[in-house]
């Protein structure tokens, strides 16, 4: 059973790059699109981009100047890295598989990124 | 991009009870509609994909239905279990976008 399992930094200084990875286990990384989805306190759900296992990617253009994403099929993981964070990005970072037809049918635990001095 | 909007914001019911939960996007999105459920402190849990599939190991108390522009989420038979936020997300094209939610208390 394919289970995804987010790591970083809690704590991140404003105008710093925030760096998350997402460990894919259970299963392969190949043939799949790989999310990244954020959720701030108290708030709605938006979706950062995401990466396929070829590389290809697709942002979000809300974010698309400050966002890369990558991935290691040798390690079955994905990474995201967004620049120049503020306040505004304090979020829950959770990281998701989409598959066909398209939905995120399975999600990380989530992990909590605070940005502040 | 693809504006979703929900209603209620909010809603109270009880065991047993059916609620419906609509979902509104700002422009026609065929039938590429997904509805997930999420508790505290918790990751989504996809219950709905294409408008009215049921995910696998989603209970069938759970429905979907709608196409175009409107969509409802209905639940039948409420389970203490059921308290949650309930979201809509449009997979017609990206950027993929989410409603606000919906809180139901049991």
């Amino acid at each position: 059973q394919v289970q995804l399992q987010e790591s970083g930094p809690g704590l991140v200084k404003p105008s710093e790059t925030l760096s998350l990875t997402c460990t894919v286990t259970g299963g392969s990384i190949s043939s799949q699109y790989w999310n990244w989805i954020r959720q701030a306190p108290a708030k709605g759900l938006e979706w950062i981009g995401y990466i396929s296992e070829s590389g290809s990617t697709n942002y979000n253009p809300s974010l698309k100047s400050r966002v890369t994403m990558s991935v290691d099929t040798s390690k079955n993981q994905f990474s995201l890295k967004l620049t120049s964070v503020t306040a505004a990005d304090t979020a829950v970072y959770y990281c998701a598989r989409r598959v066909t037809p398209d939905r995120f049918d399975i999600w990380g635990q989530g992990t909590m990124v605070s940005v502040s001095s | 991009d693809i504006q979703m909007t929900q209603s209620p914001s909010s809603v109270s019911a009880s065991v047993g009870d059916s609620i419906t939960i609509t979902c509104r996007a700002s422009q026609t999105i065929s039938r590429y509609l997904n509805w997930y459920q999420q508790k505290p402190g918790k990751a989504p849990k996809l219950l709905i994909y294409t408008s009215s599939s049921l995910q696998s190991g989603a209970p069938s108390r759970f429905s979907g239905s709608g196409s175009g522009t409107d969509f409802t989420l209905t639940i039948s038979s409420l389970q203490p279990e059921d308290s949650a936020s309930y979201y809509c997300q449009q997979s017609y094209n990206t950027p993929f976008t989410f409603g606000p939610g919906t809180k139901v208390n049991i």
